[in-house]
């Protein structure tokens, strides 16, 4: 069965200092991952997507996420954290496009920043 | 409006109440979802919409009962809840092809309804 783990519940990072969160998933088949990020009060928002091609994957307000397939892992990347990006982000896999639609969620990570 | 919006924000009921969360997308999408947020657990897909057919019915409990008038507006019926369903309900929209709702597609989420029930 499918399955996302995020191993760490909660990151505490230094603004200006680089991030990253960690994810792993099981899965048979070449997967579809995201990154989605929800801000206090607010719902989630897509940060990048990885489907094929370049396994290094550029998204919004500057993260980036490299997909490995040896390690099962799809760890997402800042260089330098802002205090905005005080957080909780999440990790998802999609079966795939002959598949049904349903994405299976990690547990999510908060980030929070230290000033 | 833009994006997808869910109304109430908070919402307090008790086990006995009948009350509906609301939710209505300005995307022109024609996939919409029913999440439920737990604390410290995975978000779990409770009911897709894809071109107004109920596609999806994740073994959710009869007390929770969707509704999907259109494209752009998604209820949640409730009624006879229990404490454990309180938690954060989550709407999102996407465009699905005629083949309807893949995982490839990307989906836009509401705030969520913030949902205790006494």
């Amino acid at each position: 069965a499918q399955s996302v783990t995020q191993p760490d519940i909660h990151i505490t990072v230094s603004e200006g200092a680089s991030l990253e969160l960690r994810c792993n998933y099981s899965y048979g088949a070449t997967p579809y991952l995201f990154w989605y990020v929800q801000s206090p009060g607010q719902g989630l928002q897509l940060l990048l997507k990885y489907f094929s091609g370049d396994t290094l994957v550029q998204g919004i307000k500057g993260f980036e996420a490299e997909f490995k397939r040896s390690q099962s892992s799809f760890n997402l990347r800042k260089p330098s954290v802002h205090w905005s990006d005080a957080a909780e982000y999440f990790c998802a896999v999609g079966a795939g496009a002959d598949s049904n639609y349903q994405l299976i969620w990690g547990a999510g990570t908060k980030l929070i920043i230290k000033p | 409006e833009t994006g997808v919006t869910q109304t109430p924000r908070h919402l307090v009921m008790g086990m006995t109440n009948k009350k509906s969360l609301k939710c209505e997308q300005h995307l022109g999408h024609n996939a919409m979802y029913w999440y439920k947020q737990s604390a410290k657990k995975p978000l779990e897909l409770m009911f897709v919409y894809n071109f107004k057919e109920q596609t999806e019915n994740n073994s959710v409990p009869s007390r929770f009962s969707p509704e999907c008038p259109n494209s752009s507006h998604l209820f949640l019926h409730l009624h006879t809840l229990q404490p454990e369903d309180s938690a954060l309900y989550l709407c999102a929209s996407s465009q699905a092809t005629s083949g309807g709702a893949q995982s490839t597609d990307t989906q836009y989420f509401g705030p969520g309804t913030r949902l205790t029930v006494l």
